[in-house]
This record gives structure tokens, sequence and C-alpha cells, in this order.
């Protein structure tokens, strides 16, 4: 079975700062994807990023990008010029490759403030 | 295009009642997926419909819950009877393709007290 482990509850950030969330995961899987979701206040969870782990590039989305560190099970995301609009919860989540069921396997979740 | 909704949004019941969720997923998309927050825990997976048929409910924690899927389209999960350790949030997804991740809803806040 997968895990997925965040290891920081909460964190904060200046504005137009920039801040990392990490994020490891245990697996003896070497297909899969990974995923950082957003969750605002408003509760409606986002996709932020996507990751396939047989690609060696790091993914990016505007102020968004992540680490993959593959050998070292290490998938952290960065998110530079924070925003007050990031203020939310952020789920990393594995995706096991070819599964029937292609369920998501989250881990518990990072609560980040953006301070102006 | 209309997101994933899911109502009510809220719901307080007393434990031994019974408790409906409903999901309207994006239209067209096939695979439709149950997931549920306990407090403080994880997010954990339910079930996964592809159109009306239930194609992995291995996450389904015992036969007092029951999701079904009219005609591929909304999915409803019922709860009977709720019991304290069933509150949480209930989130709802879809999707078409898996690939790119899924489109939640905003969750059914579930209290049993």
């Amino acid at each position: 079975a997968q895990t997925v482990t965040q290891s920081q509850p909460e964190m904060s950030v200046q504005e137009a700062e920039t801040v990392t969330l990490s994020c490891t995961y245990d697996t003896s899987e070497n297909n899969y994807y990974l995923f950082w979701y957003k969750q605002p206040p408003s509760r409606q969870m986002i996709l932020v990023i996507r990751q396939e782990a047989y690609k060696q590039q790091n993914a990016t989305e505007n102020r968004f990008s992540v680490n993959f560190q593959k050998a070292a099970k290490s998938f952290s995301l960065k998110i530079s010029d924070s925003q007050l609009g990031d203020t939310a919860m952020y789920f990393c989540a594995f995706m096991k490759r070819g599964l029937r069921s292609y369920q998501l396997t989250f881990g518990k979740g990072t609560k980040l403030s953006v301070i102006p | 295009e209309a997101g994933v909704t899911q109502f009510p949004s809220h719901s307080v019941i007393e434990k031994g009642q019974t408790v409906t969720l409903r999901c309207d997923p994006i239209s067209g998309h096939d695979n439709l997926y149950w997931y549920r927050r306990v407090m403080g825990k994880e997010i954990k997976f339910l079930l996964h419909f592809v159109k009306e048929s239930k194609q992995d409910e291995s996450g389904m924690p015992n036969n007092r819950f029951l999701a079904e899927r009219t005609g591929g389209t909304y999915s409803t999960l019922k709860v009977q009877p709720a019991e304290l350790e069933d509150s949480g949030v209930y989130f709802c997804a879809s999707s078409q393709d898996y690939v790119y991740g899924y489109t939640f809803g905003s969750g059914t806040r579930l209290t049993v007290v």
C-alpha cells in the first residue's frame, strides 16, 4: 500500500515571498502520478500541478513548481511570489498508474497562510 | 461548464438516523469518486463508479454505506444507520481522463451527534 506524508501541518509566508511545502511518499511502484491539490477556505479542492513519475523534468504551472526526486520519493511544491489567494490547505496525492480504479492516496495536508 | 455539485453542504443528524448525500458530476464525466475526510486525518477513498457500475468499492467502511449512480449521471451516498464515527467531510469528484486528475466538489460536512 502507498503512503503519503506531509510533515508540515501548518506554514506561513509573507506576501510576495517564496515557500516550499514538503511531501514524501512510500511505494514499490515504478509508474505513478503525483499531484498537489489546493483547498481554499471555500472548500472546493483544485488541482494545482501534476507530475508523471517517468518524466524527469519537474512540472511547472506559473508560480507553482515541484521538485520531484524519484529516488528519494520526495515531491515538494514551491510557490513563488506568494499571493493572499494562495492561503489554503494543500494536499499531496499519489495515484498508481494502471490501477483499475485510479484512486488517489492523500497526505494529511499543510495549511498555508499568506500574510499581508 | 458547471462543476461538480454536492448537496447538502452541511448535515447534522442524530446517531441512528439516515442521511443521503448527493453528487452531480460534470456532464459527460464517466468516472465518479467518493472520498471522505475524518477530522485530522487523511482524505480516504471510498469508491469509484464508471458510468453506473461500481468499479472499485474497496474503501467503503462497512455495509451501513450504500452508493448508487442512477443511469450514470448523479450519485447518492446513503449512510444508514449513522454512527458518530461517520462524521467528516464527504467529497465527490469526477473525471473523464484520470491522468489529469479529478474535479472535486465542495464537499458535504456531515456531523453525527
